[in-house]
């Protein structure tokens, strides 16, 4: 397997813009988890997915995130709008079962001018 | 809740130096799953290792080891003859199991620099 996919590696937007990022969890992974990487806060749980499912969004920092994962093998963190404090690391990760290690996809780093 | 610390934020030592890596964990649950994840320059985040909370003994592998010891909630990695690239940051993880799932919590993460 390819592992887990993320789009773009880089991208870079002005305030106001909105952003989407994209992600595609190793096939058979039954949980998906968005994770958000800073100096300030280190790798925060913005919201996670069991069968396409979101189980806990209580880390999406406002109303400006959003997540969604329309089949098993897709989904996306939308930002809208953006503002340049949402400039991080976002990671996607997947796991086979509860209580099994996450694997990471690359990550996109966001920058929000 | 459930928490993670990595007392040390960063730590530099040389080459063929066996060095430790601490994690100190909370958790009130009685079944939890520990983890270390290794990030090197190149940002990607890999998993190294994960241990169940019935599970003490020890482990190796190759030049890594960890030590899980729950009298003292501690989960510390020691990377034996270390080598440039094991230059990265390690973060220690969390999972809960009594409450349902509950994704991986990570420390602040150490930095290990090893100088040739």
């Amino acid at each position: 397997d390819a592992g887990v996919i993320q789009s773009p590696r880089h991208e870079v937007t002005e305030m106001g813009q909105e952003v989407t990022l994209r992600c595609k969890p190793i096939s058979g992974h039954d949980y998906l988890f968005w994770y958000r990487q800073t100096m300030m806060r280190g790798l925060e749980l913005l919201i996670y997915f069991n069968n396409n499912v979101p189980i806990d969004d209580s880390g999406m920092p406002e109303d400006r995130f959003s997540a969604k994962m329309p089949n098993a093998s897709f989904s996306t963190l939308k930002i809208q709008p953006s503002e340049p404090r949402d400039s991080a690391v976002y990671f996607c990760a997947s796991s086979l079962r509860e209580y099994t290690e996450a694997f990471f996809g690359q990550g996109t780093r966001l920058t929000v001018v | 809740a459930q928490k993670v610390t990595q007392a040390q934020t960063e730590i530099s030592v040389v080459e063929k130096e066996d060095v430790t890596l601490d994690c100190v964990y909370e958790t009130r649950d009685t079944t939890y799953y520990l983890f270390w994840y290794k990030q090197p320059p190149s940002g990607e985040l890999v998993f190294l290792i994960r241990r169940n909370s019935f599970d003490e003994q020890n482990e190796i592998s190759g030049r890594y080891s960890w030590n899980f010891q729950k009298s003292t909630s501690s989960f510390n990695f020691t990377i034996t003859a270390s080598q440039v690239v094991d230059s990265a940051v390690y973060f220690c993880a969390l999972s809960e199991a009594n409450s349902g799932n509950t994704p991986l919590v990570f420390g602040k993460g150490t930095r290990l620099s090893v100088i040739a």
